[in-house]
């Protein structure tokens, strides 16, 4: 069965302090593992698509990165305006079908 | 750019009633989908569609009930109202194809009492 796992389900950093989020999967044959930002009140908004192990992209403060198991968002000397609930969901070779984990709500503290 | 969008942004049900949540998109994408967001609970598909008169069910699809005849619309039909429908349900589409992500809306906020 695909299944999505995000840690830590919340996070609260300084101004500057960086970290990671985690999120790991199981999936019959990945499609692509796909990172969303959710904002209170607003639908998921797409940041990366990534499709094998080994693969990475970044986007300002923020780079995702993939292994056979798990994907990592990494947060570099974050901003206020990063505070967000972060998504992480899979899409399987075998089907039309998008999976997403629970998220990590993301807070950072002036 | 509208993108995705959905109408209401809330709305509260008695028990027993029945509503059509609406979804329309101007991406002309193929693939549409109606997920419900409760906390803790993450995104749980209710049904996709992968193109006009083409239905599925997804996860949780009971008590729900959708359409799809033309590609921009994929309206959300909830009969008799149950306090378990009480949720943020969005509407998502995607151009289909390898790993093209989802574009959301930004959601109805449904409260059955």
């Amino acid at each position: 069965e695909d299944q999505v796992t995000q840690s830590p389900e919340a996070l609260r950093l300084q101004e500057g302090e960086s970290s990671s989020l985690n999120c790991s999967y199981t999936v019959s044959g990945l499609r692509g593992l796909f990172w969303y930002r959710q904002d209170p009140g607003k639908g998921p908004e797409f940041l990366f698509t990534l499709y094998s192990a080994g693969e990475e992209k970044e986007k300002e403060r923020l780079k995702a990165t993939i292994t056979k198991k798990e994907s990592f968002l990494h947060i570099t000397a974050p901003k206020p305006e990063d505070s967000a609930t972060y998504l992480c969901a899979v899409q399987a070779n075998t089907g039309n079908q998008f999976y997403f984990g629970t998220g990590t709500s993301l807070t950072v503290i002036p | 750019n509208a993108g995705v969008t959905q109408t209401p942004k809330f709305r509260i049900l008695k028990i027993g009633q029945s509503m059509t949540l609406q979804c329309t998109q101007d991406m002309n994408h193929n693939y549409m989908y109606w997920y419900r967001q409760d906390p803790g609970m993450g995104l749980k598909l209710i049904y996709y569609s992968v193109g006009a008169g083409i239905t599925d069910k997804g996860e949780v699809p009971n008590g729900y009930n959708v359409s799809r005849s033309t590609t921009e619309d994929f309206p959300l039909r909830l009969e008799l109202a149950a306090p378990s429908q009480t949720s943020v349900y969005f509407c998502a589409s995607s151009k289909g194809g390898t790993s093209s992500p989802l574009h959301f809306g930004n959601g109805t906020r449904l409260t059955v009492t």
